[in-house]
């Protein structure tokens, strides 16, 4: 089966630096890649996505790369801000009816004001 | 838009006591729903999945089961909580031809 691994588990920077987590996964097959921001206390909710056929996806301050040849992508946040402290999830997926993701352990962002 | 619920949102329940979560999705048809625990450490463990009306995927053998008596609701169940039961339980779906899975705000449990 799929096998995320997710770095760092804990994160912390200073408001208006940029903070980049890492993630690599080991089934060439999988094609879909989403990242969840956990707040305290709360579900996780999606922030952004990539697929395969696309190498990087931007959003305001948040954008997504992938490279599917070493099966790694990242999350970029510039100009961090101190509600963007939460737990991040990286995950992996393929295409299908029953899709099911496999999670990264999570990573503790810290910005300090 | 799609919403999805869950209840209750905190819990206390005594060791050896019966469990019931609720979960429903609204806005949608034939959702695939699944059911995970995060314990203290963050990692989201996948329990349960359903992919239609009383179909049932187990992916760790627990004390725990699941069911699916609508096409929207979602339940998980105990006949007997343990300690290590303790958690965040938090229900999601997705549709059925898509990839992403959307979230509940998660329930709260702990076993004393």
């Amino acid at each position: 089966g799929e096998n995320v691994e997710q770095h760092p588990s804990t994160l912390s920077v200073q408001e208006g630096d940029s903070a980049v987590i890492k993630c690599t996964y080991s089934d060439s097959a999988s094609n879909y890649f989403p990242w969840y921001k956990q707040e305290l206390g709360k579900g996780p909710q999606l922030i952004i996505d990539i697929r395969s056929n696309v190498g990087e996806k931007k959003d305001q301050r948040i954008a997504v790369t992938l490279n599917k040849t070493a099966k790694h992508f990242s999350l970029h946040i510039t100009e961090t801000q101190p509600e963007d402290s939460a737990v991040y999830f990286c995950a992996a997926a393929g295409l299908g009816g029953s899709y099911i993701p496999t999670f990264g352990r999570g990573t503790s962002l810290i910005v300090h004001p | 838009s799609q919403t999805i619920h869950q209840w209750p949102a905190t819990l206390v329940q005594p060791v050896g006591s019966p469990l019931s979560l609720e979960c429903t999705v609204e806005g949608t048809s034939n959702p695939n729903l699944y059911w995970y625990r995060q314990a203290a450490g963050r990692g989201l463990q996948l329990l349960f999945y359903s992919v239609g009306i009383g179909q049932i995927s187990s992916e760790v053998p627990q004390n725990l089961s699941a069911s699916r008596p609508q096409d929207r609701q979602f339940i998980l169940s105990s006949k007997k909580l343990l300690l290590s039961d303790s958690g965040f339980y938090l229900c999601a779906w997705s549709g059925g031809l898509q990839e992403t899975q959307y979230f509940g705000p998660g329930t709260r449990l702990l076993v004393l």
